[in-house]
């Protein structure tokens, strides 16, 4: 398999603009995170879902995100409208689901820059 | 609300020190806790999963141990070297398969 796979890699956009993340689980994971990375908050867990499912939601900042799982090998999170607060490096990570043998890997993250 | 706390935020040792990193949370009710390791401007690559069941877990100069109980890990990095330079979090996984984070380690390990 080819791991967590996120695009695009580096995002850079206008203030206002409409910014949409990818990412590709790794087959057979059903849970999906997504996080925010900055050098002040370090990671924070914005929402992940299980099966699809969203199963917390409390760490998307305000309305302007959004995040969607439409089938077990795809999921997006949305910025409308992005502001320069949001540039951060946001990770996708997955894993199965459950107790036992629950490994969670990361994708290579989204760079993403609001100017 | 699970919080994870990693001490100290930053860690600087010569070459050939053990390195000794700590990790506490606060709700002993978690299904495992993983470390993992991220380089400057990378994704995070695992080092290593420890069950709640699990006391410890070592993967070549890597250790890591668990006390539930108290809500502590601790990862030892064996006659550390250069390359171990990085920053090195902990993660824990509870119920609803919840992933939460510390804050990090950031590692320097001088020649």
């Amino acid at each position: 398999d080819a791991g967590v796979i996120q695009s695009p890699r580096h995002e850079v956009t206008e203030m206002g603009q409409e910014v949409t993340l990818r990412c590709k689980p790794i087959s057979g994971h059903n849970s999906l995170f997504w996080y925010r990375q900055t050098m002040m908050r370090g990671l924070e867990l914005l929402i992940y879902f299980n099966n699809n499912v969203p199963i917390d939601d409390s760490g998307m900042p305000e309305d302007r995100f959004s995040a969607k799982m439409p089938n077990a090998s795809f999921s997006t999170l949305k910025i409308q409208p992005s502001e320069p607060r949001d540039s951060a490096v946001y990770f996708c990570a997955s894993s199965e689901q459950g107790p036992m043998n629950t490994e969670a890997f990361f994708g290579q993250g989204t760079r993403l820059t609001v100017v | 609300k699970q919080e994870v706390t990693q001490i100290p935020a930053a860690l600087s040792v010569p070459e050939g020190e053990n390195l000794v990193l700590n990790c506490s949370f606060t709700d002993s009710a978690i299904y495992n806790l993983q470390w993992f390791r991220q380089d400057p401007g990378k994704g995070l690559t695992s080092l290593l999963l420890i069950q709640s069941s699990q006391r410890e877990q070592t993967s070549g100069r890597l250790n890591a141990s668990l006390d539930k109980s108290s809500g502590r890990s601790t990862l030892y990095i064996a006659a550390s070297q250069p390359g171990d330079s990085a920053t090195y979090l902990c993660a824990v996984k509870a119920a609803g398969n919840k992933l939460t984070f510390g804050g990090g380690t950031r590692v320097l390990v001088k020649p």
